[in-house]
C-alpha cells in the first residue's frame, strides 16, 4: 500500500491566486514528520516546509502553509499569491520516527503550472 | 559555500559497464542518501548511510552498491546487474538526531545507458 498519495498529477493556477496541493499519508507510527519539496525543471530538490506529528499548529513559511489534518491523515500544501516561478513539480514526503536521519518516503508528485 | 556536489552532471554508459556516481558534501552532515527518479515519478530510495562505515539498503537496492569510508563522501556504483539504470540520480544529506532537520539535495546526475 502506498504510504504517501498525491492524487493530482497536474494543476493549473492563475498568477496571484492561491492553490492547494493534496497529500494523504498512511502510517501506524505516532511519531512522524511530513515534508514538502519543490523540484523545478532543472532537477534540484528545494525544501519548502515541515510539519511534525506532535506540532499543535499548522506550519507556515512565507507564502507556503501546511494544512495538517491529523485525523484525516492529510497534509496539504497551500501556496498563496502564486507566482510564475512557482511552476514546478511538488513532492510530499513522510519520515516515520523523529530522528532526522531516518529515511523519507516520497509521493509521486504534482506538477503545478502558474498561468500569467 | 556549503553544499552537496554530484558529478558528473550527465553520464552515458554502455550496457554491461559499471559506473560510479560521485556525491560529496561539506555540510558536516552525518547521514547521506541516494535516490532514483524516473520521468514523471517520485523519488525512490536506493541506499542510505546514517554514519561512516555503515549503510542500509533502501527500497530498490538491487544492482547498486555504495561505500561510506569518509563522512563527506557517499559514492554510488551502478552495476551491470541493474536492468534499467537510465534515470536521474539524486544524492542528499542531513544531520542526525533532531526532528526539524530537512534533507539537502545535490543537483543530480542524469545517467543514460546506450
Amino acid at each position: 500500500a502506498q504510504k504517501i498519495t498525491q492524487t493530482q498529477p497536474g494543476m493549473f493556477v492563475q498568477e496571484k491566486e492561491a492553490v492547494t496541493l493534496d497529500c494523504t499519508y498512511d502510517t501506524s507510527d505516532p511519531s512522524y514528520g511530513l515534508f514538502w519539496y519543490k523540484q523545478p525543471s532543472s532537477g534540484e530538490m528545494i525544501f519548502l516546509i515541515y510539519q511534525g506529528s506532535y506540532d499543535q499548529q499548522n506550519a507556515t513559511e512565507g507564502r507556503y502553509s501546511l494544512n495538517f489534518q491529523k485525523a484525516r491523515k492529510s497534509a496539504n500544501l497551500v501556496i498563496s499569491a502564486s507566482q510564475l516561478g512557482d511552476s514546478a513539480m511538488y513532492f510530499c514526503a513522510m519520515r516515520e520516527g523523529m530522528d532526522s536521519s531516518y529515511k523519507l518516503i516520497f509521493g509521486s508528485g504534482t506538477r503545478l503550472l502558474v498561468r500569467p | 559555500d556549503g553544499g552537496i556536489t554530484q558529478s558528473p552532471k550527465y553520464l552515458f554508459r554502455k550496457e554491461g559497464q559499471n559506473v560510479t556516481l560521485s556525491c560529496e558534501q561539506n555540510l558536516n552532515h552525518d547521514a547521506m542518501y541516494w535516490y532514483r527518479q524516473d520521468p514523471g515519478q517520485g523519488l525512490r530510495l536506493i541506499y542510505y548511510s546514517q554514519i561512516v562505515n555503515d549503510f542500509q539498503k533502501g527500497d530498490i537496492a538491487e544492482g547498486y552498491s555504495v561505500s561510506r569510508e569518509k563522512k563527506e563522501s557517499f559514492p554510488l556504483t551502478v552495476t551491470s546487474a541493474q536492468k534499467n539504470p537510465t534515470a536521474f540520480y539524486l544524492c542528499a544529506s542531513t544531520t542526525s538526531g533532531g526532528e526539524y532537520n530537512e534533507q539537502f539535495f545535490g543537483p543530480g546526475t542524469r545517467l543514460t545507458v546506450l
